[in-house]
């Protein structure tokens, strides 16, 4: 079974503080995907990472997908509140989404 | 307008009942998916269908039935509910089974008391 390991699980930060989200798997996937989920709402896809060492930047928000297509992260430049949410990766093989358990952000004024 | 709709918001029922979750998108997509989300927001696939065919069915009780009578809705079905089946199920729908983007509706958050 290929899992996808987020860390941390909770993270809470004064805003205008920099973080970094980590999403690790032993397997390789064909691409990864980052979604945000807020409260009461289904996840919103932000980006899709296919390339290995692959870097994508959304505003204040830097993805990278490691060399080996096998783990993934998130850094956030100068947090706001507005970034507040459950951030989850999610990988794709053999067909299927396989999503991680989440990163928690909380992002205080 | 909303991409992917799902009704009812919030349900609660009693164990033994039988309810039903209706989903709904309007973007012309061949691809639907039912998800659950437990308490502990771990988002797990239940099944897909693609032009209204059955192509991933997780292991999930047979109680769960999913019925698509077309491609824009994909309604999922709860025999005999139990206190586990207590979550938030989420639609989603993608251009094609194929494709990467998938759009999520709201949730319905389910608890069987």
């Amino acid at each position: 079974t290929q899992l996808l390991e987020q860390s941390p699980q909770f993270l809470s930060i004064q805003e205008g503080e920099n973080l970094t989200v980590y999403c690790n798997s032993s397997s390789v996937f064909s691409s990864l995907q980052w979604y945000r989920q807020e409260p009461g709402e289904g996840p919103v896809l932000l980006v899709t990472v296919v390339t290995g060492g692959e870097v994508k930047k959304l505003k204040r928000l830097t993805f990278q997908f490691g060399d080996a297509r096998k783990d993934s992260s998130l850094h956030i430049t100068a947090a706001q509140p507005g970034d507040t949410g459950l951030y989850l990766c999610a990988g794709r093989s053999q067909g299927n989404l396989i999503f991680g358990k989440g990163t928690k952000l909380s992002v205080k004024p | 307008d909303t991409a992917v709709s799902q009704t009812p918001k919030y349900l609660v029922t009693q164990m033994g009942n039988d309810k039903s979750i209706k989903c709904e998108q309007n973007l012309g997509h061949d691809t639907m998916y039912w998800y659950k989300q437990d308490s502990k927001k771990f988002l797990k696939i239940m099944f897909s269908y693609n032009n209204k065919e059955l192509i991933i069915n997780e292991t999930v009780p047979n109680r769960f039935s999913p019925k698509s009578p077309d491609k824009a809705h994909l309604n999922l079905h709860i025999n005999s509910l139990e206190l586990g089946d207590s979550a938030v199920y989420f639609c989603a729908s993608s251009q094609d089974f194929r494709r990467n983007e998938q759009f999520f509706g709201p949730g319905t958050r389910l608890t069987v008391l």
